[in-house]
């Protein structure tokens, strides 16, 4: 009973690839983000949408493209890998965007550029 | 811009000592707060949340934090740890910006271990 599934679970890719991430809920949310989590394990979020809707870029490279083909599903394509890039991605959803409502998680993307 | 620092950057403890994992925010606003942990190699997982009333918050595990509006802190505390609570854990605060997003914004974390 996966709430939150990524795909692939480890990535390993050398610079200049393009590579996509897969994210799933099967919780019925309509919100759901992309977090990056760095070497030193900060976390910072990178895009929020809400029902296939764009509702937060973090000043993040046009390098990064999510894709929302429907409400329970908000991909990751990246472009032009480069060695920055290297950290854990997690997949997230909530309910509509209400500070009260909590983020579930998925397990993360480990993210090696070589 | 909303922050959240987390000054308790590794903390060492043996079994059965007490903890308290401090956690402040800059916002003067309406504010939920939050503990996650993530065990080594998982995923993030809610501890506790606080989004109004009572200031003592209870969580899993046996955890408690509590909200003190006028210090904007909102420390994590368990009265004795086990060698299982070792993990990475993150405060967290969401904002309201003009009601259109959901803005989780983490602390750097603390990185907690037991020692048997």
């Amino acid at each position: 009973d996966t709430a939150v599934s990524q795909t692939p679970k480890y990535l390993v890719t050398q610079m200049g690839n393009d590579k996509s991430i897969k994210c799933e809920q099967n919780l019925g949310h309509d919100t759901m983000y992309w977090y990056k989590q760095d070497s030193k394990k900060f976390l910072k979020i990178m895009f929020s949408y809400n029902n296939k809707e764009l509702i937060i870029n973090e000043t993040v490279p046009n390098r990064f493209s999510p894709k929302s083909p429907d409400k329970a599903h908000l991909n990751l394509h990246i472009n032009s890998l480069e060695l920055g890039d290297s950290a854990v991605y997690f997949c997230a959803s909530s309910r509509p965007f209400s500070g009260a409502n909590e983020q579930y998680f998925g397990p993360g993307t480990r993210l090696t550029v070589t | 811009a909303q922050s959240v620092s987390q000054h308790n950057h590794h903390v060492i403890l043996s079994e059965a000592a007490s903890l308290e994992l401090g956690c402040n925010y800059s916002y003067g606003g309406t504010v939920n707060l939050f503990w996650y942990v993530q065990y080594p190699g998982q995923h993030l997982q809610l501890l506790l949340k606080y989004f109004s009333g009572d200031p003592l918050v209870k969580g899993i595990k046996g955890f408690e934090a509590e909200f003190i509006k006028s210090k904007f802190s909102f420390n994590l505390r368990k009265p004795s740890v086990q060698w299982s609570d070792t993990a990475e854990y993150f405060c967290a605060v969401t904002s309201f910006l003009g009601g259109a997003t959901n803005k989780l914004i983490f602390g750097t974390g603390t990185l907690l271990a037991v020692q048997p």
